[in-house]
């Protein structure tokens, strides 16, 4: 079956660098998440899009921005990246429209170094 | 808001045995599901069962089962016969029901180390 596809995997990038991670997530699937995962702690939620409209904020920094393309792909935009933003970043997608598919399912994520 | 409460940082257990992880919940709603998601090495969250508040019945899928309590707030895991490729960070999670974009509220994580 397919999954969620993150790209890149890796990334590195120095202090105040700009960053672009990528998301399409599984196919027929309208919702889309991110979450920030830092070392030994658990995933926190960043924001997430329902049919190509933020639907859900939470506690994500201005400096970042994202959005959900009409083909339902989303993009994280990182910019003036600190050393705290180092983080596996995930997307997770679902579907809205049935009950049964509430399950969010992630990608592997993308591992951000910032130097 | 939610609160997910994991007690437990981290667990052994020797193949073949059974393990139960710990998880209790605070929160004011009344219809909301709760998962429990493994994390293994590769740091891949991978689900590994889901339960809708608004069910008695416990789920399971096959060596993995819960024990839901929903008065108590309480949603444990249970591992039959443990296997190696179990080892890894499991966190309990919860959403807000009925509506798809409702996000995840994960409690801290319990470790779990399988020995051969």
């Amino acid at each position: 079956a397919a999954g969620v596809i993150q790209s890149p995997r890796h990334l590195i990038k120095e202090k105040r660098e700009t960053a672009t991670l990528k998301c399409y997530p599984i196919p027929r699937h309208d919702t889309v998440y991110w979450y920030q995962q830092g070392p030994g702690q658990d995933p926190q939620f960043l924001i997430s899009f329902y049919e190509k409209m933020q639907s859900d904020k939470g506690s994500i920094p201005d400096r970042f921005s994202a959005q959900q393309f009409s083909d339902y792909h989303s993009e994280l935009n990182m910019s003036s990246l600190e050393l705290g933003d180092s983080a596996l970043y995930f997307c997770a997608s679902s579907s809205g429209g049935e009950p049964s598919t509430d399950t969010q399912y992630f990608g592997p994520g993308t591992r951000l170094t910032v130097l | 808001a939610q609160t997910v409460t994991q007690s437990q940082p981290e667990m052994s257990v020797q193949e073949a045995e059974t393990v139960t992880l710990s998880c209790t919940y605070d929160t004011s709603e009344n219809n909301y599901y709760l998962f429990w998601y493994k994390q293994p090495p590769s740091r891949q969250m991978i689900l590994v069962i889901r339960q809708e508040a608004y069910k008695q019945q416990n789920a399971t899928e096959n060596r993995f089962s819960v024990n839901f309590q929903k008065a108590a707030k309480s949603f444990s895991l249970k591992i039959s016969d443990s296997q190696l490729g179990d080892t890894a960070m499991y966190f309990c999670a919860f959403m807000k029901a009925p509506r798809g974009y409702s996000t995840l509220t994960f409690g801290k994580g319990t470790m779990l180390l399988v020995s051969p």
